[in-house]
């Protein structure tokens, strides 16, 4: 099986654009959960999703906000860009939620915000 | 709210040496789970071992063993005879039974050296 993919993988943005970034889970997965990791702050959980419904949400601003299409893939959405938006955006997939199953993750999207 | 606390931001052991990881974690819930991450450099975050939180047996994956102690909120990892490819940061995490959010702490620099 092809394993979680995020796309793009790099992107530079500047302050008050916005940004989309999606991911693809594994064939089969329905859980898709997104993470912020910077070097200051380490990983923190953005939200997830199953079954196209948001199931929990982080502690971010409502500037962050995602979607989960029929077929599994997720996209996040960053309006408004600040400096401090800038982190490598992980997703991770898994096959039913809370199951003992382990969350795979993809290799992540760097965004930059000049 | 859940806590995870990494206390040794680095490491460092010898190749073929045996060295621990620590972690401890805050939590009131009884139905929990915990989990070892490993993030090589620029490389997919990959899931080294787990455990129960109602299982008193310690989990081992082949070099990697955990000892759990729940009292103590206690979740170290042991790698023996480290290799090379070991090297990397190690994330320890928690997560709900009822949730698909991860907890991480923030991180344990590993350096093998030859």
């Amino acid at each position: 099986k092809a394993g979680v993919t995020q796309t793009p993988r790099y992107l530079i943005k500047t302050r008050g654009q916005q940004v989309t970034l999606s991911c693809s889970p594994i064939s089969g997965h329905r859980s898709v959960s997104w993470y912020q990791q910077t070097p200051g702050q380490g990983l923190q959980f953005l939200f997830e999703y199953f079954s196209e419904t948001q199931r929990n949400k982080g502690n971010f601003p409502g500037r962050f906000s995602g979607r989960q299409f029929s077929n599994s893939r997720s996209e996040m959405n960053v309006s408004t860009l600040e400096l401090g938006d800038s982190a490598l955006y992980l997703c991770a997939s898994k096959p039913q939620e809370n199951s003992y199953n382990e969350q795979f993750f993809g290799p992540g999207t760097r965004l930059t915000v000049l | 709210a859940q806590t995870v606390t990494q206390s040794q931001p680095e490491m460092s052991v010898q190749e073929a040496e045996t060295v621990t990881l620590s972690c401890t974690y805050d939590t009131s819930e009884s139905d929990y789970y915990l989990f070892w991450y490993k993030q090589p450099p620029s490389r997919q975050m990959i899931l080294v071992i787990r455990q129960e939180a109602y299982k008193q047996q310690n989990a081992t994956e082949n070099r990697f063993s955990v000892n759990f102690q729940k009292a103590a909120k206690s979740f170290s990892l042991k790698i023996s005879d480290s290799q090379l490819g070991d090297a990397a940061m190690y994330f320890c995490a928690y997560r709900s039974a009822s949730s698909e959010k991860l907890v991480f702490g923030k991180g344990t620099k590993l350096t093998v050296n030859p």
